[in-house]
């Protein structure tokens, strides 16, 4: 079944300890991203990667670190969490050719919570 | 910044009750597409529309894309209580911006 995932689904963290959410996705994607929800904001893009050993900047990138070493996985790092960053993750992927041309696929979701 | 501004936030229907939202952007689109994300889900994509004025059906669910590609409509016809969620639009501007959405609830 062709499928997003991500893990864990819920974390209860605190203040500076680090964290990895992971995603994997097993579709052959070049294109995955990282979003974050949160109540009237709608989905704001953390960082994405267009490709293997290529990632860049979302809209909200700070605080968060990526990396893309192979294709199928994409693993979103908080080196320092803080409460500002308790929200809703989702990870995507779709096929290339740039942003937005294409459906993208999310996973289930990381509920994350940071005390 | 580029900005897809999605209006209401939020519409409380009674089931049988016509359903609409509106996206605009403040700049041309390349294309759009519209998520539907049920309570407690994650969103799943409904369709994507590329030529300007075009129109598409999928059922009760019509989506238009405007004439000059800088706003997008998604309407719902006699809801159903299976339509409840948040509805995304998501504009492509050289990158993919969502709205805020719009949480459709529906009493039966």
């Amino acid at each position: 079944e062709a499928q997003v995932t991500q893990n864990p689904r819920y974390l209860i963290t605190v203040t500076g300890k680090k964290l990895t959410v992971t995603c994997s996705q097993n579709m052959n994607h070049e294109y995955m991203s990282w979003y974050r929800q949160d109540p009237g904001l709608g989905l704001r893009q953390i960082y994405y990667s267009m490709n293997v050993e290529a990632t860049d900047k979302g809209d909200v990138p700070e605080g968060y670190k990526v990396s893309r070493k192979e294709k199928r996985n994409f693993p979103l790092i908080l080196e320092s969490p803080s409460p500002n960053q308790t929200s809703l993750y989702f990870c995507a992927s779709s096929l290339s050719g740039g942003q937005g041309q294409y459906e993208q696929y999310f996973g289930p979701g990381t509920r994350l919570t940071v005390t | 910044g580029q900005q897809v501004m999605q209006i209401p936030q939020y519409q409380h229907v009674q089931e049988g009750e016509d359903f609409t939202t509106y996206c605009n952007s403040s700049t041309t689109l390349s294309n759009i597409q519209w998520y539907k994300q049920r309570p407690g889900g994650h969103p799943v994509f409904l369709i994507q529309l590329v030529k300007s004025g075009e129109v598409k059906k999928q059922k009760r669910l019509t989506f238009q894309f405007g004439e000059a590609k800088k706003n997008s409509s998604l309407h719902i016809t006699a809801t159903q209580t299976t339509d409840v969620g948040t509805y995304f639009c998501a504009g492509n501007t050289g990158k993919l911006i969502f709205g805020q959405g719009t949480t459709l609830q529906v009493k039966p």
